[in-house]
């Protein structure tokens, strides 16, 4: 399998302009989440779906973030407008209900910096 | 309640040496206590993970050390390795598949 694709795996981009990150999951799993990863604050969960379903998006840090999940093999978290303090990397990371381990399998993340 | 605390931020040991982080809790219905390394530019993976039924787990020269009473537990590299310099996260899951991850511990062992 090829495992939790992300993209882009950076983007620049100044203050006010709109990002878009995609996910594309490990084939099968039923759970994804988005974390974002900053020195300050570590790996803080945003989002997660079970099922296509957001379940809990108390996480995300304000109305510019947004996620969607319209099918099991793809998802997307954007912010409108982008600001400085939104520069971190953002993971995504799907795992299967079903697996008794409950392991979390992580893309490569997408290095975000907002001018 | 839904806080897991890590300590140290940072670690720097000797090749051959042993290397202890350490994590706290509070949220009492965790179920599930795993470890993640992580190497710079990757995303984080699963190295060991321990139910808290279960005071201690090996696997080769990682040990978790599980203290329910306490709320307390811990990773142990034994015989640490310049290979072993990453970044760990302790994490507990809650109900529903919530994933909470400590602040990380950066280690670095010299040669």
């Amino acid at each position: 399998d090829a495992g939790v694709i992300q993209s882009p795996r950076h983007e620049v981009t100044e203050m006010g302009q709109e990002v878009t990150l995609r996910c594309k999951p490990i084939s099968g799993h039923d759970y994804l989440f988005w974390y974002r990863q900053t020195m300050m604050r570590g790996l803080e969960l945003l989002i997660y779906f079970n099922n296509n379903v957001p379940i809990d998006d108390s996480g995300m840090p304000e109305d510019r973030f947004s996620a969607k999940m319209p099918n099991a093999s793809f998802s997307t978290l954007k912010i409108q407008p982008s600001e400085p303090r939104d520069s971190a990397v953002y993971f995504c990371a799907s795992s299967l209900s079903s697996q008794n381990t409950g392991e979390l399998f992580f893309g490569e993340g997408s290095r975000l910096t907002v001018l | 309640q839904q806080q897991v605390k890590q300590s140290p931020q940072s670690l720097i040991v000797q090749k051959g040496g042993i290397s202890i982080i350490n994590c706290a809790y509070e949220n009492t219905a965790f179920d599930y206590f795993p470890w993640y390394q992580q190497f710079p530019g990757k995303g984080p993976a699963l190295l060991i993970a321990i139910r808290p039924d279960v005071s201690e787990k090996k696997e080769g020269r990682f040990t978790i050390s599980f203290n329910k009473s306490a709320k307390q537990f811990s990773l142990h590299i034994m015989d640490s390795q310049p290979g072993d310099s990453a970044t760990y996260f302790c994490a507990a899951r809650s109900q529903g598949g919530k994933l909470i991850f400590g602040q990380g511990t950066e280690l670095s062992v010299k040669p």
